[in-house]
């Protein structure tokens, strides 16, 4: 089946350094991608639609100056927390959709603790 | 206006039993799909099933059946023969018309008890 792949798995980055997650899909081609976060015991909160070639499309409420979104090909997404603080300490997970009444796959999630 | 309800925050259930995972929705568009996945304590997101609103049987995947009932907008999960690693928490989710992005539910954490 298809697969969509997440790196880092956990991340500990500093207070005011920046980092970069990404998203692949491995066999399939993804225009869209998608990118989640979640809270401890929470549900998954939409932060923005990953478009291939264009902008963004961030949810109100998400900082697109703090949260950079690039989808640079047909099959990468990275999502950039910059200038990381602890309140930015989460489950960051990114999925892609295979096509129209199909289910959308989802990478195996990534754990930042900023210190 | 909340999209997605599961007013369950947690179940138990003893194993070989089924359960009943109740999942509500509100939409006004005609075509819209609902999905139900798993998240073991791991993290990753586990697709269990999926009903489209025009689809005329509930949806089945082995253990997992889907009871829609769509005058009443409601897309309960039925996990029957309850397995000790279906513990987990289990998000309903709704995708409308023809956007992609998916809307979850707040979750219920199962758990299943030999």
């Amino acid at each position: 089946g298809a697969v969509v792949s997440q790196h880092p798995s956990r991340v500990i980055c500093k207070s005011g350094t920046s980092v970069k997650i990404e998203c692949r899909s491995l066999d399939f081609q993804a225009t869209t991608m998608f990118w989640y976060r979640q809270f401890p015991k929470k549900s998954l909160m939409l932060m923005a639609t990953s478009n291939e070639g264009s902008k963004a499309t961030y949810e109100q409420g998400v900082e697109k100056d703090k949260f950079l979104i690039n989808h640079a090909s047909l099959t990468l997404s990275t999502l950039t927390v910059t200038s990381a603080h602890p309140e930015d300490s989460s489950f960051y997970i990114c999925s892609a959709p295979l096509g129209e009444n199909t289910e959308a796959f989802f990478g195996q999630g990534t754990r930042l603790t900023v210190v | 206006a909340q999209k997605i309800t599961q007013t369950q925050p947690g179940m138990f259930v003893q194993e070989k039993e089924a359960v009943t995972l109740d999942c509500t929705y509100d939409t006004s568009d005609p075509s819209y799909g609902l999905f139900w996945y798993k998240q073991p304590s791991s993290g990753e997101m586990i697709f269990l099933i999926y009903q489209g609103s025009y689809d005329q049987q509930n949806a089945t995947e082995g253990r997992y059946s889907l009871n829609f009932q769509k005058a009443r907008k409601s897309a309960n999960l039925v996990i029957s023969a309850s397995q000790l690693g279906d513990s987990a928490m289990y998000f309903c989710a709704m995708r409308e018309g023809s956007t992609d992005k998916l809307i979850f539910g707040t979750g219920t954490r199962l758990q299943v008890f030999p």
